[in-house]
């Protein structure tokens, strides 16, 4: 079993939908980040959380510490949020990544 | 600031060859790490460092090695290229506190 687990792994939505990415992991976490990998292939990093929500533009991302349990929300999609979304946690200067979710949004 | 840099963009290596990917940060992080990303499927961390003369390993170190002499450069040294090591190959930084990772752009490796 992954230490990282993302549903869905692929999504399509059309633009305006509200979007929910989900991440669980398996042991305790120093920090949760939550990344994004443009189709061309590019990695910038979104949040970096370690406890309750945080909020950039129309992205927010939740965590629950005790359910080992994050959400990446994005409002008001536009084609341009397509990308790959990846979730990752920090612990003890070790990073794992989830797989990914294919977010797909269309016109 | 540049950011993170990584060069070559591509490179194609026959089986048993040698090769150093170059990673180079202008933000005085501390922490820097190498990632492989097969095809679908997450990134693995290969190694990381803590700071300039500490290097340890990651999930995937076999048939890699690293070495950081100064803060801002890490290269990832390849001996004896395989076909297994056929990946996209990223280094990232990490800013103090480890709120935020910053990307390089990324080598696309192919081992024939």
């Amino acid at each position: 079993k992954n230490e990282v687990e993302q549903s869905p792994q692929n999504l399509t939505a059309q633009e305006g939908e509200f979007i929910t990415i989900n991440c669980s992991y398996s042991v305790g976490i120093s920090a949760l980040h939550w990344l994004q990998q443009h189709p061309g292939g590019g990695i910038v990093s979104l949040f970096m959380l370690s406890s309750g929500k945080k909020k950039h533009g129309r992205l927010i991302a939740t965590i629950n510490i005790q359910e080992k349990h994050s959400s990446l929300h994005i409002t008001a999609s536009h084609p341009r949020d397509s990308a790959v979304y990846i979730c990752a946690f920090y612990n003890n200067n070790d990073m794992r990544f989830g797989a990914g979710t294919r977010l797909t949004v269309k016109p | 600031n540049a950011g993170v840099t990584q060069t070559p963009k591509f490179r194609i290596l026959k089986i048993g060859q040698s090769m150093t990917l170059q990673c180079a940060q202008d933000m005085n992080h501390n922490y820097m790490y190498w990632y492989r990303q097969d095809p679908g499927m997450g990134l693995k961390l290969i190694y990381y460092s803590v700071g300039a003369g500490i290097t340890d390993k990651g999930e995937v170190p076999n048939g890699y090695n690293v070495s950081r002499s100064t803060t801002e450069d890490f290269p990832l040294r390849l001996e004896l290229a395989a076909p297994s090591q056929t990946s996209v190959y990223f280094c990232a930084s990490l800013s103090g506190g480890g709120f935020e990772q910053f990307f390089g752009p990324g080598t696309r490796l192919t081992v024939l």
